[in-house]
C-alpha cells in the first residue's frame, strides 16, 4: 500500500498569516498517461463531511477559495493557506488516488494562533 | 445539486451485520463510481470499498476484505454496503462518496456504526 505521510500534525497559524501542510508519498504517484500527481487534499471542518480542495496537486476544485493552492516536487505536496482566515480552522488531509487501496494521510489539525 | 443521503447506522454487537445505503439524487448516479470511506471517532479518514459505475468492479481495503459487500441499485440510484462479522474495529462514522475521475468531490453526512457489547 501507499502511505502517505503529512506533517506537522498540528499547527497554529496567526490570522492573515501562511499556512503550509506537507504530504509525502512513500512511491511516485504520477500517471504516466497525464503526468499528472494523483493527490488530493481535502478540508474537514468540525463535524462535517470532508471536502474536495485541490486535485491533480494543484488543480483548484471549482468554488475553492484562490488562497488556497498545492505545488509538487516528486513524491512532496504541499498546501498552503496565504493568508489564513478563521474559517479555514479545520483538519487537512492529503489522498492518493493512483490506485487501490486508496489512502489518506494521518491529517493536519490547523488553529488560530 | 447533488445530495448523498446514508441510513442504516446503529448499535450492534460483536459479531454481528449490518447494511448501510446512500441514497444519491442530484447526478446521474449511474455515470459515476462511489466509495464508502469511514472514521473512527476522533480519528482519520480510511477508505473501505470502491465500485465502479456499472458495478460490474469492486474494491476493498484489506481490513474489510471477506467480511464487507459494496452493492449498487442503479435503477434506484443507491449505494449499499453489507458489513459482516463486526468487530469493535469496524465503529465508526461511514460516509459514502462520489468519485470524479477517482477522487471523491461530493460526501454524505455519514452514519454511524457503533459495535459494543
Amino acid at each position: 500500500d501507499i502511505v502517505m505521510t503529512q506533517s506537522p500534525d498540528s499547527l497554529a497559524v496567526s490570522l492573515g498569516e501562511r499556512a503550509t501542510i506537507n504530504c509525502k508519498s512513500s512511491q511516485s504517484i504520477l500517471y504516466s498517461s497525464t503526468n499528472k500527481n494523483q493527490l488530493a487534499w481535502y478540508q474537514q471542518k468540525p463535524g462535517q463531511p470532508p471536502q474536495l480542495l485541490i486535485y491533480w496537486a494543484s488543480t483548484r476544485e471549482s468554488g475553492v477559495p484562490d488562497r488556497f493552492s498545492g505545488s509538487e516536487s516528486g513524491t512532496d505536496f504541499t498546501l498552503t493557506i496565504s493568508s489564513l482566515q478563521a474559517e479555514d480552522v479545520a483538519v487537512y488531509y492529503c489522498q492518493q488516488y493512483y490506485t487501490t487501496p486508496r489512502t489518506f494521510g494521518q491529517g493536519t489539525k490547523l488553529e488560530i494562533k | 445539486e447533488v445530495q448523498l443521503l446514508e441510513s442504516g447506522g446503529g448499535l450492534l454487537q460483536p459479531g454481528g451485520s449490518l447494511r448501510l445505503s446512500c441514497a444519491a439524487s442530484g447526478f446521474t448516479f449511474s455515470d459515476y463510481a462511489m466509495s464508502w470511506v469511514r472514521q473512527a471517532p476522533g480519528k482519520g479518514l480510511e477508505w473501505v470499498s470502491g465500485i465502479s459505475a456499472s458495478g460490474g468492479r469492486t474494491y476493498y481495503a484489506d481490513s474489510v476484505k471477506g467480511r464487507f459487500t459494496i452493492s449498487r441499485d442503479n435503477s434506484r440510484s443507491t449505494l449499499y454496503l453489507q458489513m459482516n462479522s463486526l468487530t469493535a474495529e469496524d465503529t465508526a462514522l461511514y460516509f459514502c462518496a462520489k468519485e470524479r475521475t477517482e477522487k471523491f468531490d461530493y460526501w454524505g453526512q455519514g452514519t454511524l456504526v457503533t459495535v459494543s457489547s
